[in-house]
Protein backbone atom coordinates (compact mmCIF):
# COMPACT_ATOMS: atom_id res chain seq x y z
CA UNK A 1 0.00 0.00 0.00
CA UNK A 2 0.80 3.96 0.13
CA UNK A 3 1.45 4.32 3.35
CA UNK A 4 1.75 2.32 6.63
CA UNK A 5 -2.32 0.98 7.49
CA UNK A 6 -2.66 -0.38 11.62
CA UNK A 7 -5.87 -1.60 12.44
CA UNK A 8 -7.77 -0.94 14.85
CA UNK A 9 -6.98 2.67 14.91
CA UNK A 10 -8.62 2.52 19.13
CA UNK A 11 -9.47 -0.31 21.17
CA UNK A 12 -11.15 -0.95 24.32
CA UNK A 13 -10.54 -4.26 26.23
CA UNK A 14 -11.24 -5.75 29.72
CA UNK A 15 -8.60 -6.90 31.79
CA UNK A 16 -7.42 -10.17 31.44
CA UNK A 17 -9.20 -10.64 27.56
CA UNK A 18 -6.57 -11.17 24.53
CA UNK A 19 -6.18 -8.48 21.91
CA UNK A 20 -4.55 -8.79 18.49
CA UNK A 21 -3.45 -5.44 16.60
CA UNK A 22 -2.38 -5.41 12.98
CA UNK A 23 -0.22 -4.12 10.55
CA UNK A 24 -0.09 -4.01 6.87
CA UNK A 25 3.34 -2.33 5.74
CA UNK A 26 4.51 -0.32 2.81
CA UNK A 27 4.57 -3.14 0.03
CA UNK A 28 7.82 -2.88 -0.83
CA UNK A 29 9.50 -2.72 2.63
CA UNK A 30 11.81 -5.59 3.99
CA UNK A 31 11.45 -4.99 7.56
CA UNK A 32 8.99 -4.24 10.15
CA UNK A 33 8.80 -3.22 13.36
CA UNK A 34 6.77 -3.16 16.33
CA UNK A 35 6.78 0.09 19.53
CA UNK A 36 4.94 0.76 22.48
CA UNK A 37 4.64 4.08 23.18
CA UNK A 38 3.24 5.55 26.61
CA UNK A 39 2.16 8.95 26.64
CA UNK A 40 4.50 11.55 26.99
CA UNK A 41 7.25 9.34 26.12
CA UNK A 42 9.44 7.97 22.91
CA UNK A 43 8.35 4.77 21.07
CA UNK A 44 10.09 1.60 23.15
CA UNK A 45 10.80 -1.04 20.87
CA UNK A 46 9.29 -4.22 20.88
CA UNK A 47 10.45 -6.39 18.15
CA UNK A 48 10.99 -6.39 14.40
CA UNK A 49 10.86 -8.37 11.47
CA UNK A 50 12.89 -9.25 8.22
CA UNK A 51 10.39 -10.55 5.71
CA UNK A 52 9.30 -13.66 8.30
CA UNK A 53 12.16 -13.73 9.93
CA UNK A 54 11.77 -12.36 13.72
CA UNK A 55 15.57 -11.83 14.39
CA UNK A 56 15.06 -9.81 17.87
CA UNK A 57 11.89 -10.23 20.30
CA UNK A 58 14.04 -8.98 23.53
CA UNK A 59 11.67 -6.00 23.41
CA UNK A 60 8.68 -7.84 24.40
CA UNK A 61 8.01 -7.40 28.07
CA UNK A 62 6.58 -10.63 28.67
CA UNK A 63 5.32 -13.79 27.30
CA UNK A 64 2.19 -12.67 26.77
CA UNK A 65 2.96 -10.23 23.96
CA UNK A 66 3.75 -12.09 20.86
CA UNK A 67 4.17 -10.69 17.23
CA UNK A 68 3.68 -12.96 13.58
CA UNK A 69 4.69 -12.33 9.89
CA UNK A 70 4.02 -15.19 8.56
CA UNK A 71 4.08 -14.55 4.81
CA UNK A 72 6.78 -11.67 5.26
CA UNK A 73 4.01 -8.88 4.59
CA UNK A 74 0.93 -8.23 7.32
CA UNK A 75 1.84 -8.50 10.45
CA UNK A 76 0.01 -9.23 14.08
CA UNK A 77 0.96 -8.17 17.50
CA UNK A 78 -0.74 -10.34 19.78
CA UNK A 79 -1.40 -9.61 23.61
CA UNK A 80 -2.99 -12.46 25.92
CA UNK A 81 -4.35 -11.96 29.16
CA UNK A 82 -4.01 -8.35 28.69
CA UNK A 83 -3.72 -5.57 32.18
CA UNK A 84 -4.19 -2.31 32.36
CA UNK A 85 -0.14 -1.04 32.56
CA UNK A 86 -0.89 -2.42 28.59
CA UNK A 87 -2.74 0.53 28.04
CA UNK A 88 -0.45 2.48 25.08
CA UNK A 89 -0.36 3.59 21.73
CA UNK A 90 1.05 0.40 19.76
CA UNK A 91 3.07 1.73 16.46
CA UNK A 92 4.16 0.11 13.46
CA UNK A 93 6.61 1.35 10.95
CA UNK A 94 8.43 -0.39 8.19
CA UNK A 95 11.75 -0.11 6.36
CA UNK A 96 13.47 -0.49 3.23
CA UNK A 97 16.20 -3.80 3.65
CA UNK A 98 19.19 -2.36 5.22
CA UNK A 99 17.90 0.06 8.36
CA UNK A 100 16.41 2.81 6.55
CA UNK A 101 14.62 5.53 7.85
CA UNK A 102 11.46 4.33 9.32
CA UNK A 103 7.80 4.80 7.85
CA UNK A 104 5.55 4.65 11.28
CA UNK A 105 1.36 4.17 10.79
CA UNK A 106 -0.79 5.93 12.97
CA UNK A 107 -1.19 3.81 15.55
CA UNK A 108 -3.56 1.35 17.11
CA UNK A 109 -4.76 2.82 21.14
CA UNK A 110 -4.98 0.67 23.32
CA UNK A 111 -7.00 0.90 26.90
CA UNK A 112 -7.16 -2.06 29.60
CA UNK A 113 -9.82 -1.82 31.72
CA UNK B 1 20.60 -2.16 25.24
CA UNK B 2 21.65 1.22 24.00
CA UNK B 3 20.66 4.00 25.70
CA UNK B 4 19.39 7.51 24.41
CA UNK B 5 19.37 10.58 26.24
CA UNK B 6 17.37 13.66 24.79
CA UNK B 7 18.19 17.40 26.34
CA UNK B 8 16.05 19.47 26.67
CA UNK B 9 13.06 17.69 27.23
CA UNK B 10 10.72 20.96 27.06
CA UNK B 11 11.55 24.20 25.43
CA UNK B 12 9.79 27.23 24.81
CA UNK B 13 11.26 29.55 22.79
CA UNK B 14 10.47 32.93 20.79
CA UNK B 15 9.93 33.01 17.05
CA UNK B 16 12.92 34.20 15.97
CA UNK B 17 15.20 32.63 18.09
CA UNK B 18 17.86 30.18 17.71
CA UNK B 19 18.50 27.03 19.76
CA UNK B 20 19.47 23.39 20.07
CA UNK B 21 18.37 20.05 20.88
CA UNK B 22 20.95 17.80 22.06
CA UNK B 23 21.28 13.57 21.81
CA UNK B 24 23.67 11.84 23.55
CA UNK B 25 23.76 7.65 23.09
CA UNK B 26 25.40 4.89 25.14
CA UNK B 27 26.97 2.76 22.74
CA UNK B 28 28.71 2.75 19.04
CA UNK B 29 26.36 3.37 15.76
CA UNK B 30 26.69 5.45 13.19
CA UNK B 31 23.36 5.36 11.96
CA UNK B 32 21.09 8.18 13.64
CA UNK B 33 17.54 9.72 12.61
CA UNK B 34 15.18 12.59 14.12
CA UNK B 35 11.62 12.44 14.06
CA UNK B 36 9.02 14.84 14.21
CA UNK B 37 5.56 13.96 15.89
CA UNK B 38 2.82 15.95 16.12
CA UNK B 39 0.12 15.98 18.96
CA UNK B 40 -2.12 13.33 18.38
CA UNK B 41 0.07 12.33 15.52
CA UNK B 42 2.48 9.64 14.03
CA UNK B 43 6.01 10.12 13.75
CA UNK B 44 7.43 11.77 10.53
CA UNK B 45 11.14 11.27 9.47
CA UNK B 46 12.88 14.72 9.25
CA UNK B 47 16.98 13.70 8.49
CA UNK B 48 18.93 10.49 8.28
CA UNK B 49 22.31 10.68 9.04
CA UNK B 50 24.65 7.87 8.28
CA UNK B 51 28.21 8.36 8.89
CA UNK B 52 30.05 10.82 11.46
CA UNK B 53 30.39 14.14 10.26
CA UNK B 54 27.10 14.21 8.50
CA UNK B 55 25.34 17.33 8.03
CA UNK B 56 21.58 17.74 6.72
CA UNK B 57 19.50 20.87 6.66
CA UNK B 58 15.79 21.42 5.38
CA UNK B 59 14.46 24.53 6.12
CA UNK B 60 15.30 26.17 9.18
CA UNK B 61 16.26 22.81 10.83
CA UNK B 62 19.83 21.08 10.25
CA UNK B 63 21.20 18.41 12.15
CA UNK B 64 24.51 17.07 12.74
CA UNK B 65 26.46 13.76 14.11
CA UNK B 66 29.67 13.34 15.93
CA UNK B 67 29.58 9.22 16.27
CA UNK B 68 33.11 9.62 18.14
CA UNK B 69 30.81 11.41 21.05
CA UNK B 70 28.50 9.98 20.22
CA UNK B 71 25.90 13.18 19.60
CA UNK B 72 23.70 14.64 17.20
CA UNK B 73 22.51 17.94 17.55
CA UNK B 74 19.23 19.85 15.91
CA UNK B 75 19.66 23.33 15.49
CA UNK B 76 17.06 25.41 15.14
CA UNK B 77 17.42 29.02 13.37
CA UNK B 78 14.67 31.41 13.53
CA UNK B 79 12.00 29.67 14.92
CA UNK B 80 8.69 29.87 13.72
CA UNK B 81 4.92 28.88 15.15
CA UNK B 82 4.97 25.98 12.67
CA UNK B 83 8.15 24.21 14.22
CA UNK B 84 6.00 23.75 17.38
CA UNK B 85 5.88 19.71 18.07
CA UNK B 86 8.00 16.98 20.06
CA UNK B 87 11.02 16.10 18.26
CA UNK B 88 13.12 12.80 18.65
CA UNK B 89 16.45 11.26 17.93
CA UNK B 90 16.51 7.39 17.19
CA UNK B 91 19.73 5.36 17.14
CA UNK B 92 20.49 1.92 14.98
CA UNK B 93 21.43 -0.66 16.81
CA UNK B 94 23.61 -3.57 15.98
CA UNK B 95 21.42 -5.02 14.40
CA UNK B 96 17.91 -3.76 12.59
CA UNK B 97 16.75 -1.99 15.83
CA UNK B 98 16.03 1.56 16.47
CA UNK B 99 16.39 2.71 19.81
CA UNK B 100 14.60 6.63 20.40
CA UNK B 101 15.44 8.93 23.17
CA UNK B 102 12.79 10.74 25.19
CA UNK B 103 11.72 13.35 22.72
CA UNK B 104 11.92 17.06 23.24
CA UNK B 105 8.56 19.09 23.29
CA UNK B 106 9.04 21.86 21.34
CA UNK B 107 6.83 25.22 21.89
CA UNK B 108 7.57 28.57 19.58
CA UNK B 109 6.19 31.19 21.31
CA UNK B 110 5.11 34.27 18.97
Amino acid sequence: GAGVSQSPRYKVTKRGQDVTLRCDPISSHATLYWYQQALGQGPEFLTYFNYEAQPDKSGLPSDRFSAERPEGSISTLTIQRTEQRDSAMYRCASSPWGAGELFFGEGSRLTVL
Amino acid sequence: ELKVEQNPLFLSMQEGKNYTIYCNYSTTSDRLYWYRQDPGKSLESLFVLLSNGAVKQEGRLMASLDTKARLSTLHITAAVHDLSATYFCAVAGDGNQFYFGTGTSLTVIP
